[in-house]
């Protein structure tokens, strides 16, 4: 079934560790999107991407990096930079049909 | 810089009831889309609003689209407990950006 894969769906890290969220898709969607929500809260754009070795920071990238080598994927790495990386953290795409599609989520926990 | 704001951010309903959710954003765009959120869960794709005068229903629910007014509406109407749910819309410019969301508590 066509999709996109969010893993892990929990995750912890200890202070001053980096840790990596997969986000991977085989709609075959050119744009992939990384928000961030904290509780009670709306999504926050960290990064995006609209095409294969590209892609631009949104509203909350410090912290964070990304990486679009493959149009299928598209990681996104909490660095120890970010300091409040506590948050459920989701993945989306689009392709030709504008509406975005979003993984179910991976939720991040600092120990 | 695009924004987009909801309003109410908290709506508590009796069942039976209506209700419209408002959504305005900041700058030009012709698509908006209307998701749902249930708890500790991810987003599940309700409406895509592509033009202006888009009007587009489903069960109770349904949205609108100006976007010469530059506002897209979600009318709930004889809410049930089901549509208890956080209600989100977004814009799509360059990027895509949400609305603050809308929580929704439909009462017995």
């Amino acid at each position: 079934d066509g999709g996109i894969t969010q893993s892990p769906k929990y995750l912890f890290r200890k202070e001053g560790q980096n840790v990596t969220l997969s986000c991977e898709q085989n709609l075959n969607h050119d744009a992939m999107y990384w928000y961030r929500q904290d509780p009670g809260q709306g999504l926050r754009l960290i990064y995006y991407s609209q095409i294969v070795n590209d892609f631009q920071k949104g509203d909350i990238a410090e912290g964070y990096s990304v990486s679009r080598e493959k149009k299928e994927s598209f990681p996104l790495t909490v660095t120890s930079a970010q300091k409040n990386p506590t948050a459920f953290y989701l993945c989306a795409s689009s392709g030709a049909a504008p509406e975005a599609f979003f993984g179910q989520g991976t939720r991040l926990t600092v120990v | 810089e695009l924004k987009v704001e909801q309003n109410p951010l908290f709506l508590s309903m009796q069942e039976g009831k209506n209700y419209t959710i408002y959504c305005n954003y900041s700058t030009t765009s012709d698509r908006l889309y209307w998701y749902r959120q249930d708890p500790g869960k991810s987003l599940e794709s309700l409406f895509v609003l592509l033009s202006n005068g888009a009007v587009k229903q489903e069960g109770r629910l349904m949205a609108s689209l100006d976007t010469k007014a530059r506002l897209s509406t979600l009318h709930i109407t004889a809410a049930v407990h089901d549509l208890s749910a956080t209600y989100f819309c977004a814009v799509d410019k360059d990027d895509m950006r949400f609305g603050a969301g809308t929580r929704l508590t439909v009462k017995p």
